[in-house]
This record gives C-alpha cells, sequence and structure tokens, in this order.
C-alpha cells in the first residue's frame, strides 16, 4: 500500500520560516492536501492540489510537490501556528494520510 | 455553510459492530462530485482515512480495513453511515467524518465534523 512519510517534529523560533515535507513514491504525479490540527480540534486543510489555499488561510503558508516529495512551507511563524500539520494525497482511489508533523514554535 | 456532526456509541464492547451517523447540512449528496468520508485518529496518534462514499454511491475503502467496514448513505435524510465489525480495543479513536467535493484525485477534505470518541472496552 501507499505510504506518505513526514518527520515527526519541526522546531522553529518565532518569525522564521517552518518547512514541512512529506515524502512519497512518484508523490510529484499526485495531487497533495495540508491539514493543520490544533490541540482538542479537527483538521482544518491549508493547502490542497499541492499550492492552492483557501482564502481564510494567510498568505504565508504555501505549498509545493516535485519529484518524491511535498513541501509545507510557514513563512513568519507565530505560536498560533503550534499545531500537527497532516498531508494526504490518493492513491488508486483510496485517500492517504502522512504520520504528521508537530510544529513547536521555540 | 457546511457542517458536519458525527453521533453513535462512545463506549463499544470487544467483537461487537460499531454503527456511526453522519448527519450533515450545507450541501446535498445527490450533487455531482460531492462525497462523505469517514476518518479516525487514535488518541495521540495520526489521522487514519477509513472510507467514502460518493453522490453516485461509488464506495471506497481502506485495503487493510476493507473486510470490516460498509458505508452507506441516506440522501433524503442528508446522512452517512459507517458500520465496522469484530471491533477491538486497537480501534478505540475519535471517529470524523468530513466531505469532498470532488470525485477525482484534485479532491480534498474541505469540512470535517468535530469527531466523536468511540472506545472499545470489555
Amino acid at each position: 500500500s501507499y505510504e506518505l512519510t513526514q518527520p515527526p517534529s519541526v522546531s522553529v523560533s518565532p518569525g522564521q520560516t517552518a518547512t514541512f515535507t512529506c515524502s512519497g513514491d512518484k508523490l510529484g504525479d499526485k495531487f497533495v492536501s495540508w491539514y493543520q490540527q490544533k490541540p482538542g480540534q479537527s483538521p482544518v486543510v491549508v493547502i490542497y492540489q499541492d499550492t492552492e489555499r483557501p482564502s481564510e488561510i494567510p498568505e504565508r503558508i504555501s505549498g509545493s510537490n516535485s519529484g518524491n516529495t511535498a513541501t509545507l512551507t510557514i513563512s513568519g511563524t507565530q505560536a498560533m501556528d503550534e499545531a500537527v500539520y497532516y498531508c494526504q494525497a490518493w492513491d488508486t482511489s483510496t485517500a492517504v494520510f502522512g504520520g504528521g508533523s508537530r510544529l513547536t514554535v521555540l | 455553510q457546511i457542517t458536519l456532526k458525527e453521533s453513535g456509541p462512545t463506549l463499544v464492547k470487544p467483537t461487537q459492530t460499531l454503527t456511526l451517523t453522519c448527519t450533515f447540512s450545507g450541501f446535498s449528496l445527490s450533487t455531482r462530485g460531492v462525497g462523505v468520508g469517514w476518518i479516525r485518529q487514535p488518541p495521540g496518534k495520526a489521522l487514519e482515512w477509513l472510507a467514502l462514499i460518493y453522490w453516485s454511491d461509488d464506495e471506497r475503502y481502506s485495503p487493510s480495513l476493507r473486510s470490516r467496514l460498509s458505508i452507506t448513505k441516506d440522501t433524503s435524510k442528508n446522512q452517512v453511515v459507517l458500520t465496522m465489525t469484530h471491533m477491538n480495543p486497537v480501534d478505540t479513536a475519535t471517529y470524523y467524518c468530513a466531505h469532498v467535493s470532488d470525485s477525482t484525485f484534485r479532491s480534498y477534505f474541505d469540512s470535517w465534523g468535530q469527531g466523536t470518541l468511540v472506545t472499545v472496552s470489555p
């Protein structure tokens, strides 16, 4: 079965750039979505179709996808960005989630 | 505005069958492209996709859980029902339902319910 691999944790200082990776075989050939989940809350989509951002998501959040790796970038990271971030893609009509990366803002 | 809400038992015994209902508003499951999926999350762990049903009655299942899952829809009631057989303590999790607006590989889960915690214990 298809797998998406994410590092368990990402740490940045306030104002710095946080970078999350999501790896999978030929992932660049698929569309990737990213979800933010804060403690006790349901996930919220922050990026879809690799690079698209819902209107309510700030412009400092962006995505890319190429080769075997999709990337989520948060510029000017704030304390409010602390959450777990999950990538998701489709493989043979089934959805696959990555294991999630926890963002800590130091 | 799309809303979804999960309902069902909070506690089930091992070997029992779990039945969860997702009641939604703000969209119709008879609209082309629309689907409702189920995702679960064990305490402190990652999201795991379970199943999805589209407006066309097309059903999709997680390969690892396919033999235990069934998903149905009642368009008139705006509900989607997930059943999972042979429940085990490892199935303890928060179960979410979520909306997709596109049946292609471009789709994503754009709205989620609040989730319901199901505990499997004797």
